[in-house]
């Protein structure tokens, strides 16, 4: 399965910026960075992906570097509710979705 | 637009018995995927259905089996119950679009086995 390096646990104030990293050096040209996260103890949530240019929506926005090999994913104002494991992966050819540790997000008041 | 429903939310069985769990997509997607998640661990893959077929499964016993009916909800079926059976089940639905991981899942059903 493909691998990816997330930090383990972050910290931010709420209102502020969460900057959460991830590599992935061995993604290859055709696959897509997708970020995922878990609440704790609901199912994993849709934030966005790309796969060169960077990408925003309504929830985040992702900064994909231009080698590929690490990219951002950014919440421009944390709330508490937040808080979740956030998971970075990517993939081409499967369909299933595996999730490594990923960072801990705690939004703190 | 609703999202993914499962049910039940919750469920206490005994060793050996045999469980249903239901499954309905969000509207317009037709692939399904069901995922186990025991407490502590990672996210694993158990089945993959779109328009009615199997199309690809994970690595678990055949008495984990399931089904996707022409309304493209499912049903994951676990038989023979056994106790490292308790865990969150997790179904997520996608629009199949070539290549993607763009899955929504819903709340899941929390399994208990005693």
């Amino acid at each position: 399965d493909a691998k990816t390096t997330q930090p383990p646990s972050m910290d931010c104030a709420e209102g502020r910026a969460a900057n959460l990293p991830c590599n992935h050096s061995t993604i290859s040209g055709n696959e897509y960075v997708y970020w995922y996260r878990q609440i704790h103890s609901q199912g994993p949530q849709y934030i966005i992906h790309g796969l060169k240019n960077n990408e925003t929506n309504e929830m985040a926005s992702l900064i994909i570097t231009e080698d590929r090999k690490s990219s951002t994913l950014i919440l421009p104002h944390a709330t508490l509710r937040d808080t979740a494991v956030y998971y970075c992966i990517f993939g081409g050819s499967n369909y299933k979705l595996t999730f490594g540790k990923g960072t801990l997000l705690t939004v703190n008041p | 637009e609703a999202g993914v429903t499962q049910s039940p939310t919750h469920l206490i069985k005994t060793r050996g018995q045999q469980v249903t769990l239901r499954c309905s997509p969000i509207s317009g997607h037709t692939s399904v995927y069901w995922y186990q998640q025991a407490l502590g661990l990672g996210l694993q893959f158990l089945l993959w259905y779109d328009e009615g077929e199997e199309r690809n499964r994970g690595n678990f016993p055949p008495r984990f089996s399931g089904r996707q009916f022409p309304n493209y909800s499912s049903e994951l079926n676990v038989n023979a119950l056994e106790l490292e059976d308790s865990a969150l089940y997790l179904c997520a639905s996608s629009l199949f679009v070539g290549s993607s991981y763009e899955q929504y899942f819903g709340p899941g059903t929390r399994l208990t086995v005693t």
